[in-house]
């Protein structure tokens, strides 16, 4: 079956552009999650849905970074004012269930200039 | 707070032999444990899971993991590497008694089999 799909797969914008990042997750999947990876590093946790809602948001770095689910199912991860600091792979991940192992996708590697 | 060490950045191991990517981990009461394996351009895909019971976990592509509790650790095992085992391997843990925390995953380790 289809797996998890991130939007787009490059992302390259100019420092103080408005960014989104698209997610769609496994289909049936309540709990989505957003994740960054910064070279060298594992992922990151910035938020995650159960549903339409975020659950826990507490990884989010700063009020310019916003996610939404709006219907339960796709996700988007927005950015304000981009910051060169805010160039990594951007992870998003589904499960069954919160606490089920996580299905991700490939990724958006975003490069702000 | 919750942590994982994976001490080693790069492992590297001839074809055919055993091979050990080690994990250690830090978090309050009883953990859930996850080890995923990232290829070039790929996200990172599931391997194994220890939640509890039996302390050796076999998972995908003939790998296995063995919870130790004393040591705190999730050392990654295959009996038999093949170069296409070779690629980014990260730990991940979380907390059974902390209700929703997130999935904290560690530096990686890039495992390197050679021909």
């Amino acid at each position: 079956g289809a797996g998890v799909s991130q939007t787009p797969s490059n992302k390259v914008t100019e420092k103080g552009k408005y960014v989104e990042l698209r997610c769609d997750p496994i289909s049936g999947h309540t709990a989505l999650y957003w994740y960054r990876q910064s070279l060298g590093q594992g992922p990151e946790f910035l938020i995650y849905f159960q549903g339409t809602g975020a659950a826990d948001d507490s990884g989010l770095p700063n009020d310019r970074f916003f996610a939404v689910r709006p219907e339960g199912s796709v996700s988007t991860l927005k950015i304000q004012r981009t910051e060169r600091g805010d160039s990594a792979v951007y992870l998003c991940a589904s499960s069954l269930n919160y606490g089920n192992e996580q299905f991700f996708g490939p990724g958006t590697r975003l490069t702000v200039l | 707070a919750q942590s994982v060490a994976q001490p080693e950045d790069q492992v590297n191991v001839a074809e055919g032999n055993p091979l050990t990517v080690k994990c250690t981990y830090s978090v309050s009461g009883n953990p859930y444990l996850f080890w995923y394996v990232q290829y070039p351009n790929r996200g990172l895909q599931f391997l194994l899971k220890y939640i509890t019971g039996d302390n050796l976990v076999k998972g995908s592509y003939g790998f296995e993991a063995e919870f130790n509790k004393s040591q705190t650790s999730f050392h990654l095992k295959k009996p038999s590497a093949l170069v296409s085992d070779s690629a980014l391997y990260f730990c991940a843990v979380r907390s059974q008694n902390s209700g929703n925390t997130p999935l904290v995953f560690g530096k990686g380790t890039r495992l390197s089999v050679i021909a």
